[in-house]
């Protein structure tokens, strides 16, 4: 099993739908959690971390399950400029604090 | 200003010649990395520094060798290319004792092996 899984999709949506896309993690013992964001031929750029509680940035709604360890992102009202593709990043617990990347979502949000 | 920066943006060189890839930071990081990700876009971490100590060491061909000089750079030095090394190779940096874990991401560099 992988360390960090999404779907690779595509999602391919309209301009003003809502997405969400799913992660799951295999360490139990992960302590951080994150959503970056990837666009073409561009480096990773953190989209928001991921609390317990949950938490929400403007139409991101970002949440964690401990208990079956996933990770969900929550896109509302979705924009043109939101095609991107979304990586789901954990935090392993250690001196290092290795971070381990999913192999990430893509996300075409179409006119 | 750059935050992250990496030379050169681009790399075409031949098989069996030896490339270095340069990264400086001026966020006052004490933690770099190097990443490599590859045409199926997995993002790989190869290694990291830590205050000039390599602190990971990933499964990597030993012609691949990270230097780093002092907290705000970290080099790739690479010998004896294959064709499997092309790839997008990103820098990144962070603070290590910080909760807030964000790394900040080079632009990358683009190595084709010909």
């Amino acid at each position: 099993r992988k360390e960090v899984e999404q779907d690779p999709g595509p999602f391919n949506v309209p301009e003003g739908a809502t997405v969400a896309f799913n992660c799951t993690y295999s360490n139990s013992a992960s302590q951080s959690f994150f959503w970056y964001r990837q666009d073409c031929r561009k480096e990773p750029k953190l989209l928001m971390s991921v609390y317990s509680s949950g938490n929400e940035d403007g139409r991101f709604t970002a949440q964690l399950n401990r208990a079956s360890q996933y990770i969900s992102l929550l896109i509302r009202d979705s924009k043109l400029s939101d095609s991107a593709t979304y990586l789901c990043v954990v935090g392993n617990a250690g001196n290092n604090r290795k971070l381990i990347w999913g192999l990430g979502t893509s996300l075409a949000v179409n006119p | 200003d750059t935050a992250v920066s990496q030379t050169p943006k681009y790399l075409v060189t031949q098989m069996g010649n030896d490339k270095s890839i340069k990264c400086e930071q001026n966020l006052g990081h004490d933690t770099m990395y190097w990443y490599k990700q590859d045409s199926k876009k997995f993002l790989k971490i190869m290694f990291s520094y830590n205050n000039k100590e390599l602190i990971i060491n990933e499964t990597v061909p030993n012609r691949f060798s990270p230097k780093s000089p002092d907290k705000a750079h970290l080099n790739l030095h690479i010998n004896s290319l294959e064709l499997g090394d092309s790839a997008v190779y990103f820098c990144a940096s962070r603070i290590m004792d910080r909760v807030e874990e964000t790394q900040y991401f080079g632009p990358g560099t683009r190595l084709l092996v010909l």
